[in-house]
């Protein structure tokens, strides 16, 4: 499967702790995308990624949020001290540099925190 | 601030019926359009998109009508299959920065009955 790939597909947290998610790309495209969303809306942009470069923050991405893509392959995100109100799907995507309109998703972390 | 709507939270359709499901835009600077489909538990999957020079794109049983001086796009399926039961999503991208973002309405789900 050249697919993108998410890990976990679900992660159940206390309020309080540090989660860390994980997405590796399809291979050949250089630009990574990080989007959540929340039930009944359309996926919100939070982050961008051109190879290793975090180029763009949405201003949804609070300071308890860090992105890293080291060496411009697979990506992490991580979310310190959850809150409630970051349960959501958080969802990883990921486009050439030819054809960079037209992203792939992967299948996402379904993430609940209690 | 909803830049890309979608009216119609769902909508019904017979086998072999035509589809149609709308989409609204404010964003005048938004210029390339593209159509996601998303089963339960999956990411979004790419279905069409198309180019503001255009006002119709086809591909299949799926087609693409953008107006743009209504700032209104349609997304056609005929004839409907059961295994297009799914929502749909409509976004939206335009130029400027470094990232192509996309921004997404908040969906359509759509039933086609056997």
């Amino acid at each position: 499967d050249t697919g993108v790939s998410q890990d976990p597909r679900h992660k159940i947290t206390k309020r309080g702790q540090n989660v860390t998610f994980r997405c590796d790309p399809i291979s050949e495209h250089n630009r990574l995308y990080w989007y959540r969303q929340t039930l009944g809306q359309g996926p919100e942009f939070l982050t961008y990624f051109q190879n290793e470069a975090q180029l763009e923050k949405s201003r949804l991405l609070s300071d308890r949020f860090s992105a890293e893509r080291p060496k411009g392959s697979f990506s992490t995100l991580e979310i310190q001290r959850t809150e409630q109100g970051d349960s959501a799907m958080y969802l990883c995507a990921s486009s050439s540099r030819n054809f960079n309109e037209k992203l792939f998703f992967g299948s996402g972390t379904q993430l609940s925190v209690l | 601030d909803q830049q890309v709507k979608q009216n119609s939270p769902s909508l019904s359709v017979q086998e072999g019926r035509i589809s149609i499901l709308n989409c609204d835009y404010t964003n005048s600077m938004f210029d390339y359009f593209l159509w996601y489909k998303k089963y339960p538990a999956e990411g979004p999957t790419f279905l069409i998109s198309i180019s503001s020079i255009k006002d119709k794109n086809e591909d299949g049983r799926f087609t693409v009508f953008l107006n743009k001086s209504a700032k209104h796009l349609s997304l056609h399926i005929v004839p409907s299959q059961p295994g297009d039961s799914a929502v749909y999503f409509c976004a939206a991208s335009r130029e400027g920065g470094s990232a192509r973002q996309l921004t997404f309405g908040s969906g359509t789900q759509l039933t086609v009955l056997p």
